[in-house]
């Protein structure tokens, strides 16, 4: 089936220190979206990408959907102690509405 | 706006036994969607309703039946809970047009955590 996979797993970085993670797809998407979930959360949208290589910015977050519409990336810039979550990338196939979600990165941040 | 709501917010059942989980939204939506998630595996979707009337297998349908009882609500049953069915259930939303050229982000409730011994 299709699959869509995250690197890293697992980060944990000092606070003011750069954050990127890595979403990639078995199959082309037609958007990505992406979530945040905080310890004990529920997901909560961050933002949608729908052209070949887009590029967002949410304050120090940057949002990237790829050329080929396979893989996008996330990448926070100074992080704070505010950042910490796991990062879900997520993405719809063509023709659906079944939104399948990568397997998540979750961030720690140290003061 | 209670946007999505999940009841209840903790459960814990003996094996065998069945419970329902439910979930409404006061957003207006068409889709609603019910996933759990496991340590390490992200959201895994176990059935959705595309619109009021309509219901899908996902990726995990197994042990699950669900209904959507009008627009606003939408449950998800255990028939016989099994202890790999131990999980965090999140139900959510969104507003997606037919046909699905312009997908709108989901809505998720608090979940509800649900053990089985």
């Amino acid at each position: 089936g299709q699959q869509v996979m995250q690197i890293p797993q697992y980060q944990h970085v000092q606070e003011g220190e750069d954050f990127t993670t890595y979403c990639n797809s078995s199959t082309t998407l037609s958007n990505i979206q992406w979530y945040k979930q905080r310890p004990g959360g529920h997901p909560v949208f961050l933002i949608q990408l729908v052209k070949s290589g887009e590029v967002k910015k949410q304050k120090r977050l940057t949002f990237q959907f790829g050329e080929a519409k396979k893989n996008s990336s996330l990448h926070i810039t100074a992080t704070q102690t505010t950042d910490v979550g796991t990062y879900f990338c997520a993405g719809h196939t063509l023709n659906t509405d079944k939104l399948i979600f990568g397997t998540g990165t979750r961030l720690q941040v140290f003061p | 706006n209670a946007g999505v709501t999940q009841t209840p917010k903790f459960q814990v059942l003996k094996t065998g036994q069945s419970m329902t989980l439910q979930c409404a939204q006061d957003m207006n939506h068409n889709s609603m969607y019910w996933y759990r998630q496991d340590p390490g595996m992200g959201l895994r979707l176990i059935y959705y309703s595309a619109s009021e009337g309509t219901t899908d297998k996902g990726e995990v349908p197994n042990g699950y039946n669900v209904s959507r009882l009008n627009k606003r609500e939408f449950s998800l049953r255990l028939e016989s809970a099994a202890p790999s069915q131990t999980s965090v259930y999140f139900c959510a939303s969104s507003e997606n047009p037919i046909p699905y050229s312009n997908n709108q982000p989901q809505h998720f409730g608090d979940g509800t955590r649900l053990s089985i011994l």
